[in-house]
């Protein structure tokens, strides 16, 4: 299976100051199709998963520009430009190249 | 508005069954791809098995490889995920969630499936 290694594990951040999360795969997740499939969730206390980005830099339809992705192979990272207090939560990378899908282990975004 | 809605969690002994259920509604069910994802208290999310449109492509996470089976009606709109020989370890919420393109689109609320004697 490939492993995602999310870092932090925890963040704490000041509203409007910016974050970033890191996401590490084991392998490369590029396809012969020329997409890499590499995902963001953020799971809101309290509730289900919701998609942010998928293919490392598509914003789901709906979610704010502040939300960015980027990235390419094995390392990538999502940005939040300037936090806002709606953003806490728990945010999850997941690779769906190969199944079994893996998801990071998750990074708390907490505000200050 | 496209809906999920899990239902048949609860309380079963180690060794026990369970048959969860998914109700969809406000889209094209047959036509997408459906995934139980899980996510035991207070940690990670866990994806557990994918069915594809037709049924034609079925897999399943190791851990639960052999005991549960992934199964829907398109005429019911529905999904199902049979778990048998339930271990303390599969006590999670489970989710049903929607794929895209390949990714999750769109999940339900979950339901507490917590295995104990």
């Amino acid at each position: 299976d490939i492993v995602m290694t999310q870092s932090p594990l925890s963040l704490s951040v000041t509203p409007g100051q910016p974050a970033s999360i890191s996401c590490k795969s084991s392998q490369s997740l590029l396809y012969s199709d020329g997409k890499t499939y590499l995902d963001w969730y953020l799971q809101k206390p309290g509730q289900s998963p919701q998609l942010l980005i998928y293919e490392v830099s598509n914003r789901f339809s709906g979610v704010p520009d502040r939300f960015s992705g980027s990235g390419s192979g094995t390392d990538f990272t999502l940005k939040i430009s300037r936090v806002e207090a709606e953003d806490v939560g728990v945010y999850y990378c997941m690779q769906t190249l190969q199944l079994s899908w893996t998801f990071g282990q998750g990074t708390k975004v907490e505000i200050k | 508005e496209v809906q999920l809605v899990e239902s048949g969690g609860g309380l079963v002994k180690p060794g026990g069954s369970l048959r969860l259920s998914c109700a969809a509604s406000g889209f094209m069910f047959s036509s997408y791809s459906i995934n139980w994802v899980r996510q035991a208290p207070g940690k990670g999310l866990e994806w557990v098995a994918s069915i594809s449109s037709t049924s034609s492509y079925i897999d399943y996470a190791d851990s639960v490889k052999g005991r549960f089976t992934i199964s829907r009606d398109n005429a019911k709109n529905s999904l199902y995920l049979q778990m048998n020989s339930l271990r303390a370890e599969d006590t999670a919420v489970y989710y049903c969630a929607r794929e895209g393109g390949g990714e999750l689109v769109h999940w339900g609320q979950g339901t507490l499936v917590t295995v104990s004697s």
